[in-house]
């Protein structure tokens, strides 16, 4: 299985200031139709998790602009620009371009 | 698409149980499904997937075996069919939809299932 791995596992911020979180995965998240299939979830606390990037970079539907995703292969990135107090959560990037998918452990954002 | 999960439950180890996902709101038949836990203060994991006719069907391997995923288009349902529980199976179970290439996806709110004696 491609192993997920995302830094830090918890994320101490001051509201306002920027916040980024790093995922490696073991394996090119490339897939065969030249789509990179990386997906970045927000699960607030008692919530179910909540899509903010699909496909690396791609943000979705109501996700505020300050919400960023980047990298390639193997290497990803989620950038907040201006952390607010609702972004107060677990973070999960997420491989679907080998089965089985599967997330990363994990980075608890708090302010 | 709007998910809502519903079977969850306690159970003895050994015993079954069925989960139901019913979806409303636009093309059902558009998204593939799937079921994803979480264990009480754990990370997500994969359990299953079908495709959008139910003609194929995924399953990670600490449930081959054991559990059976299916969907039933005219209903907008989807079910998982669970057998010979272990206790490592406790979990909050979610619904999960998405279409091909995860252009959109919709989760529901999760059901607890319990694997206890």
């Amino acid at each position: 299985d491609v192993v997920m791995t995302q830094s830090p596992l918890s994320l101490s911020v001051t509201l306002g200031q920027p916040a980024s979180i790093s995922c490696r995965s073991s394996l090119s998240l490339v897939y065969s139709d030249g789509n990179t299939y990386l997906n970045w979830f927000q699960q607030r606390p008692g919530q179910s998790p909540r899509r903010l990037i699909y496909r690396v970079s791609n943000r979705d539907s109501g996700v505020p602009d300050r919400f960023s995703g980047s990298g390639s292969g193997t290497v990803f990135t989620l950038k907040i620009s201006r952390v607010e107090a609702e972004d107060v959560g677990i973070y999960f990037c997420m491989q679907a371009s080998h089965w089985p998918p599967n997330f990363g452990g994990g980075t608890k954002v708090e302010i | 698409v709007q998910l809502v999960e519903s079977g969850g439950g306690l159970v003895q180890p050994g015993g079954s149980l069925r989960l139901s996902c019913a979806a409303s709101g636009s093309a059902f038949t558009s998204y593939w499904m799937s079921w994803v836990r979480q264990a009480p203060g754990k990370g997500l994991e994969w359990v299953a997937n079908i495709k959008q006719d139910g003609h194929e069907k995924n399953y990670v391997d600490s449930v081959k075996g054991r559990f059976t995923i299916s969907r039933d288009n005219a209903r907008n349902s989807m079910f998982m069919q669970m057998s010979s529980l272990r206790t490592e199976d406790t979990a909050v179970y979610y619904c999960l939809g998405y279409t091909d290439a995860w252009t959109l996806d919709s989760w529901g709110q999760g059901t607890l299932v319990t694997v206890s004696s």
